[in-house]
């Protein structure tokens, strides 16, 4: 089993629509969840940390699920150039972040 | 946020010969630096730690002799490609942790062996 594992999609969804991943981890001693947004052919970058009680960022909220051990990232009212793949990251103890495959997501007119 | 650059953004050379990466913390210090490597639809796979003073970390099956990773001063880690043939062609990605704020990213080497 992978140590961090998404769906890849793509998910197409219409503008305005609401959207959900999810990010399973295997390890339950992780300490820290990230989701990062990477654009084709560019570096990733962070989209937001997720916290235990969970966070939002304008249309962007995330959440933890310790006991099942996965995280999620929801998307309201989306928007064309929300069109990206979609990476959660996770580490332990250390400064490592394991990443997903990531989940591609098409938001299309 | 934080600022990472990285040297060159692209480069395009012959099998065997060697390529060098640099990978710059711009507004902050860094003793740890992480080099990746991303090949086409898949995901960010981790190459190695970079620790200033030190010797770098490598992942299980990552060569070292091949990967020549220097990290001379908490601002810059270097990552040397030696020899390189057609299948170390990939986007190669650098980071560095910035306490608090999270890890940021350069915006990669793309490295095309013919």
């Amino acid at each position: 089993r992978k140590e961090v594992e998404q769906d890849p999609g793509p998910f197409n969804v219409p503008e305005g629509a609401t959207v959900a991943f999810n990010c399973t981890y295997s390890n339950s001693a992780s300490q820290s969840f990230f989701w990062y947004r990477q654009d084709c052919r560019k570096e990733p970058k962070l989209l937001m940390s997720v916290y235990s009680s969970g966070n939002e960022d304008g249309r962007f909220t995330a959440q933890l699920n310790r006991a099942s051990q996965y995280i999620s990232l929801l998307i309201r009212d989306s928007k064309l150039s929300d069109s990206a793949t979609y990476l959660c990251a996770v580490n332990t103890n250390t400064d490592k972040l394991i990443f997903g495959t990531g989940t591609r997501l098409q938001v299309f007119p | 946020g934080a600022v990472v650059s990285q040297h060159p953004s692209r480069v395009i050379c012959k099998s065997g010969t060697s390529v060098k990466i640099e990978c710059r913390s711009l507004d902050f210090q860094a003793t740890t630096m992480f080099w990746y490597r991303q090949f086409p639809k898949q995901s960010l796979m981790l190459m190695a730690t970079s620790n200033e003073g030190s010797k770098a970390t490598y992942e299980q099956g990552v060569e070292k002799d091949k990967f020549l990773i220097n990290h001379a001063s908490l601002t810059l880690s270097t990552l040397t490609v030696t020899s390189a043939h057609p299948e170390d062609s990939s986007f190669y990605i650098c980071s560095a942790p910035n306490p608090g704020l999270g890890e940021f990213f350069g915006p990669g080497t793309r490295l095309t062996v013919l």
